[in-house]
């Protein structure tokens, strides 16, 4: 099966502007979980996406959006961006049939903001 | 809140000795206790797992160990080799704050293994 993969890999934005950044799930799997990595702060959850509904939510600004489509894909949105956004953002898949699944995680995409 | 906490940040070994990476964990409810390598500019790879009904699962040169009681999890590496060098994470997955798939991650402890 081919593992799970992100767009853009590489993104420069501007304070203000917004970007949405996409994720593909591992085939047959139904949950998408989102990360935030940076140096200061490590692994952060962002949210998880089950069915095209968000069924857990960590500590972010509202700014911080995502969505789910029929098809499992994942997008999310980060608008009015801050340079404090600049970070990893990887993607983790997983079956979504039960709680604490096996995630495997996508490539990331990188995001600068000047 | 929840917490992982992660020790130590770094650790350096020769090539054939052991390493081993602590975490503590807040949420008496977690239940599921993942461990990930990431090398430089990439993505975090599963290596080992464990569930709260195993004190202990060992896949190879690789183990991890649970204490319920003291919310404690440890990593073990043997034999360590010079491409076990990467950061480690481990995390915990908090039923207290929506489980599901959530996972609270420690900073994360920099491996390296010199030849």
């Amino acid at each position: 099966k081919a593992g799970v993969t992100q767009t853009p890999r590489y993104l420069i934005k501007t304070r203000g502007q917004q970007v949405t950044l996409s994720c593909s799930p591992i085939s047959g799997h139904r949950s998408v979980s989102w990360y935030q990595q940076t140096p200061g702060q490590g692994l952060q959850f962002l949210f998880e996406y089950f069915s095209e509904t968000q069924r857990n939510k960590g500590n972010f600004p509202g700014r911080f959006s995502g969505r789910q489509f029929s098809n499992s894909r994942s997008e999310m949105n980060v608008s009015t961006l801050e340079l404090g956004d600049s970070a990893l953002y990887l993607c983790a898949s997983s079956s979504g049939q039960g709680t604490g699944e096996t995630q495997y995680f996508g490539p990331g995409t990188r995001l600068l903001v000047l | 809140g929840e917490n992982v906490e992660q020790h130590p940040s770094t650790l350096s070994v020769q090539e054939g000795d052991s390493a081993v990476i602590k975490c503590t964990y807040s949420d008496s409810a977690s239940n599921y206790f993942p461990w990930y390598k990431q090398e430089l500019g990439k993505r975090p790879q599963l290596i080992i797992d464990i569930r709260s009904n195993v004190g202990e699962k060992k896949d190879q040169r690789i183990a991890v160990t649970l204490n319920k009681t003291a919310k404690h999890f440890s990593l073990h590496i043997t034999e360590t080799q010079p491409e076990d060098s990467a950061v480690y994470f481990c995390a915990a997955n908090p039923l207290f704050s929506g489980g599901y798939n959530k996972l609270i991650f420690g900073a994360g402890t920099r491996l390296a293994v010199h030849p």
